[in-house]
């Protein structure tokens, strides 16, 4: 069974600052990965997306690493903003089902 | 394109009554998930359709939730009778071939009182 975690639970860092979130997952047989943006109260919205053959992705100040052999994935933020305030949550697609980890919740301080 | 389509955004139901979410995928979507998300924790997957087939609904608690796709397109999550831990936010999903990624809809938040 896909068992995914995300450290740290929470993040607090002053403006400016880079991001490093971390995601783990304990089956390496993945399709692949995303990294979501949850708001407080909405959905997700999809920030990147990594397919099982390639090691990274980036759009913008975003770029997300792959690891599959050791099961790990990430996501890194740079010169963080208070607009990045959110929980970001990684999602492995194993199987063509969709895994969760819990969530970082990230504070971005002015 | 436009994006998943979920409504209502809130409800607020008294325990022991029922509750209806809808739910509109990307057009051309096979695949529909509907998952549950209760607070401080990630989404639980809850049931997956493939057109109007239920592919996985493992962790649906069946004596209360009921899903259904009609005609391979929208959807209806549903729950009778409601109880306090119900309460959540729950979202719906859909991706072409799971390939290409999935799209999240803005989600039905649910307060069970």
């Amino acid at each position: 069974k896909q068992e995914v975690t995300q450290i740290p639970a929470a993040l607090s860092v002053p403006e400016g600052e880079n991001l490093v979130l971390n995601c783990s997952f304990t089956d390496s047989a993945i399709y692949n990965l995303q990294w979501f943006r949850q708001d407080p109260g909405k959905g997700l919205t999809s920030l990147l997306l990594i397919q099982s053959s390639q090691r990274e992705q980036t759009s913008g100040r975003l770029n997300a690493s792959l690891d599959k052999s050791s099961g790990r994935s990430t996501l890194y933020i740079a010169a963080s903003q208070p607009g990045d305030s959110a929980t970001y949550l990684c999602a492995v697609d194993t199987w063509g089902k969709l895994q969760f980890g819990a969530g970082t919740q990230v504070v971005v301080t002015p | 394109e436009a994006g998943v389509a979920q409504s209502p955004r809130y409800k607020i139901i008294e325990k022991r009554q029922s509750v209806a979410f809808w739910c509109n995928p990307i057009s051309g979507h096979a695949t529909l998930y509907w998952y549950q998300q209760i607070l401080g924790q990630g989404p639980k997957l809850l049931i997956q359709f493939q057109n109007n087939g239920v592919v996985d609904d493992s962790q649906l608690p069946k004596d209360r939730f009921s899903a259904e796709r009609l005609k391979g397109v929208d959807s209806t999550l549903k729950i009778q009778p409601a109880k306090l831990e119900d309460s959540a936010v729950y979202l719906c999903a859909s991706s072409l071939t799971g390939v290409e990624g999935y799209t999240f809809g803005s989600g039905t938040r649910l307060t069970v009182v």
